[in-house]
C-alpha cells in the first residue's frame, strides 16, 4: 500500500479538462510543499511535470497545473491531447523515516 | 544535456549481491543531490535512497535499510548503490534521479534488476 492516495484511473476526451487527486496526511502532503507530479509513458523513465506544489519546470506545457489544499494535491491538466495518456505520480516530502514517499499512480485514458 | 545512465542490473540469486552504477553528464554533480528509485514490474515508484551532494547525508527506505548502500564518486561522476541479501521483492527497475527543486529531475533510463533462483 503506497503512502499517498490516488485514484488509480481516469479518462477525458480530447480538449477536456482532468484533475487528479493526492491524498496524504499532515506529515507529507500537508505539512510541506515539497509536492512534485511525474508523468510516466509506457516503457519510459518517469518526468517531471510539477514540483513543489505549482510549479513548472522549463519546457513543460502550461496546460498542466498543480494546486494543494490541506493534505491533499491535485494535478489538474487542461485542453487534453491524446499525447497525455500516461501514468502519473505524485510525490511528497515526509517528515516520517521514509524521506519521500510516492502515490500508487493513475492511470490517465484520453478517449 | 543533462544525461543520466545506469549500468550494473542483471539475474542474480535471492541472497546475492550487485552494485549499480549512475553515470552522470551535462551538469556540474557534485553540486547535486542524487537518489535512487525502483518500479517492480506492473507497480508504481518506490523512492529506495538519497545522498548529498557531499555524501554528508544519506537516507533509506525502511524496506532496504542494513541491506543497501548509496555512495557517490563526484570526481568520476558517479552514483552507485551496493545491493546485498537481495530478496526476491528486490525485483524492479532501478532508476537514479538527480535531487533539485525538491524533487527528481531527470531521471536516467533505468537498470533492471532480477532476483530469482
Amino acid at each position: 500500500q503506497s503512502a499517498l492516495t490516488q485514484p488509480a484511473s481516469v479518462s477525458g476526451s480530447p480538449g477536456q479538462s482532468i484533475t487528479i487527486s493526492c491524498t496524504g496526511t499532515s506529515s507529507d502532503v500537508g505539512g510541506y510543499n515539497y509536492v512534485s507530479w511525474y508523468q510516466q509513458h509506457p516503457g519510459k523513465a518517469p518526468k517531471l511535470m510539477i514540483y513543489e506544489v505549482s510549479n513548472r519546470p522549463s519546457g513543460v506545457s502550461n496546460r498542466f497545473s498543480g494546486s494543494k489544499s490541506g493534505n491533499t494535491a491535485s494535478l489538474t491538466i487542461s485542453g487534453l491531447q491524446a499525447e497525455d495518456e500516461a501514468d502519473y505520480y505524485c510525490s511528497s516530502y515526509t517528515s516520517s523515516s521514509t524521506l519521500w514517499v510516492f502515490g500508487g499512480g493513475t492511470k490517465l485514458t484520453v478517449l | 544535456e543533462v544525461q543520466l545512465v545506469e549500468s550494473g542490473g542483471g539475474l542474480v540469486k535471492p541472497g546475492g549481491s550487485l552494485r549499480l552504477s549512475c553515470a552522470a553528464s551535462g551538469f556540474t554533480f557534485s553540486s547535486y543531490s542524487m537518489n535512487w528509485v525502483r518500479q517492480a514490474p506492473g507497480k508504481g515508484l518506490e523512492w529506495v535512497s538519497s545522498i548529498s551532494s557531499s555524501s554528508s547525508y544519506i537516507y533509506y527506505a525502511d524496506s532496504v535499510k542494513g541491506r543497501f548502500t548509496i555512495s557517490r564518486d563526484n570526481a568520476k561522476n558517479s552514483l552507485y548503490l551496493q545491493m546485498n541479501s537481495l530478496r526476491a521483492e528486490d525485483t524492479a527497475v532501478y532508476y537514479c534521479a538527480r535531487g533539485i527543486y525538491e524533487g527528481f529531475d531527470p531521471w536516467g533510463q533505468g537498470t533492471l534488476v532480477t532476483v530469482s533462483s
